[in-house]
């Protein structure tokens, strides 16, 4: 049971070059989350899934997509990036339910964009 | 909206130190209240939780109560060690909601 895997770990783009950033989870959940992760502002929700062929937009949408074609796959795309896209990322998955509501992350990828 | 804020870092503290990190929120019905801890290089983990008033979580000799009075939900530790070191996230689920508002995190340094 590996969790939730993100790929890849690093990255360096250059600005206006695009990317896809993989996240899976082994544990059937629903739910689905990226993130990003700057210093001083904690963890700011860019999209989200609520389960296989949906997404929705979160605080700050701007500049990413996402597809969720398969239940366990969560993709996020940058078509141009940015300088201002560099950033940790960090997916997470839950079942949803109730009291045992916990959202469990992958391990992170590191982006900069020059 | 909802938001939670907490204590600027980074807290330094010397090992066997009493460790208090605060957070308030503000919220709309009855959130569930989260600590996350980040070590370094890695994801966010759940610490431990409370879902209703009142309530104490605790794991790893770290508690918070939930006190809705204050809009408080404080982490606390009698005894850091120097394995503590990490980034603590407090954060809320609103009502039956499926996302989490994180605070801006706060890092924790214990020296030996």
């Amino acid at each position: 049971n590996a969790g939730v895997t993100q790929t890849p770990k690093f990255r360096v783009l250059k600005t206006g070059q695009s990317m896809t950033l993989l996240c899976a989870q082994d544990m059937n959940h629903e739910y689905m989350y990226w993130y990003r992760q700057d210093p001083g502002m904690g963890l700011r929700l860019i999209h989200y899934s609520v389960g296989e062929g949906t997404t929705a937009k979160g605080e700050v949408p701007d500049g990413y997509n996402v597809s969720r074609l398969k239940k366990q796959n969560f993709l996020l795309g940058l078509e141009s990036a940015a300088p201002s896209q560099t950033s940790v990322y960090f997916c997470a998955s839950t079942t949803g339910l109730g009291d045992s509501y916990e959202q469990y992350f992958g391990p992170g990828t590191r982006l900069t964009v020059t | 909206g909802n938001s939670v804020t907490q204590m600027e870092g980074p807290v330094t503290l010397s090992e066997e130190a009493f460790l208090t990190i605060n957070c308030t929120y503000t919220a709309t019905g009855y959130p569930s209240l989260f600590w996350y801890v980040q070590y370094p290089g890695e994801g966010l983990q759940l610490l431990l939780k409370a879902t209703k008033a009142d309530d104490k979580g605790s794991n790893k000799g770290f508690e918070a109560t939930y006190r809705k009075e204050t809009t408080s939900f404080h982490l606390e530790k009698g005894s850091v060690q120097v394995s503590d070191s990490a980034v603590y996230f407090c954060a809320l689920r609103n009502n039956a909601g499926n996302m989490l508002t994180f605070g801006g995190g706060t890092r924790l340094m214990v020296k030996p």
